[in-house]
């Protein structure tokens, strides 16, 4: 069964470390999604790639976020330095989308890196 | 800005209770909707999804929805649900031509049936 592998599952740090989130996508899969899910904000799109392009980046916070594709395999997302306030859910999601595709939009998430930044 | 909202935040149900979760969207071009179910401690899954054609789709487990152009909506319906249903639900759209299409979520609605 193919599936989106996030790492790592859960992640407790102090505040002002640097975090590093992967995600290995589904292979074939051209577009890779990051998104954030907290109880107040639901789930927030942080950034997108197609073809491990960024296309989108509008919904993260550049002074601390970044994230990369650094070959079709592995998509991360760092935060540096890490505040409270980023302790949420981060979802990596996968899919075909485009041209060539019709469109498409069915994506398959990870299983989330909880990170909690005391 | 694009958006999706679903208007019921919190829904609670007793067992063999009928469905029905709005959702709205706000872009006017070709959209794909989607229903994604989150069961509690789990990633997000699909449940149904629309492309073209029969505005009513049939998911899994019962789901269906109905795409409305009209009324911008694709709401989602179960005739019967159980308490196995308690997961939070969220409506996607995406849009866009050609490559810059981006898949945006709603709020999500807690469902919560009761045994």
């Amino acid at each position: 069964d193919a599936r989106v592998t996030q790492t790592p599952r859960h992640k407790v740090t102090e505040m002002g470390q640097e975090v590093t989130m992967r995600c290995q996508p589904i292979l074939g899969h051209n577009t890779v999604f990051w998104y954030r899910q907290t109880m107040m904000q639901g789930l927030e799109l942080l950034a997108y790639f197609r073809n491990r392009a960024p296309l989108d980046d509008s919904g993260m916070p550049k002074d601390r976020f970044s994230a990369e594709m650094p070959d079709a395999t592995l998509a991360t997302l760092k935060i540096q330095p890490s505040e409270p306030r980023d302790s949420a859910v981060y979802f990596c999601a996968s899919g075909r989308i485009g041209a060539g595709t019709g469109v498409g939009g069915e994506l398959f998430f990870g299983e989330g890196s909880r990170l909690t930044v005391l | 800005a694009q958006s999706v909202s679903q208007h019921n935040h919190h829904v609670i149900l007793s067992e063999a209770a009928s469905l029905e979760l709005g959702c709205n969207y706000s872009y006017g071009g070709t959209v794909n909707l989607f229903w994604y179910v989150q069961y509690p401690g789990q990633h997000l899954q699909l449940l149904l999804k629309y492309f073209s054609g029969d505005p009513l789709v049939k998911g899994i487990k019962g789901f269906e929805a109905e795409f409305i152009k009209s009324k911008f909506s694709f709401n989602l319906r179960k005739p019967s649900v159980q308490w196995s249903d308690t997961a939070e639900y969220f409506c996607a759209v995406i849009h866009g031509s050609g490559n810059t299409g981006k898949l945006i979520f709603g709020q999500g609605t807690t469902l919560q049936v009761k045994p």
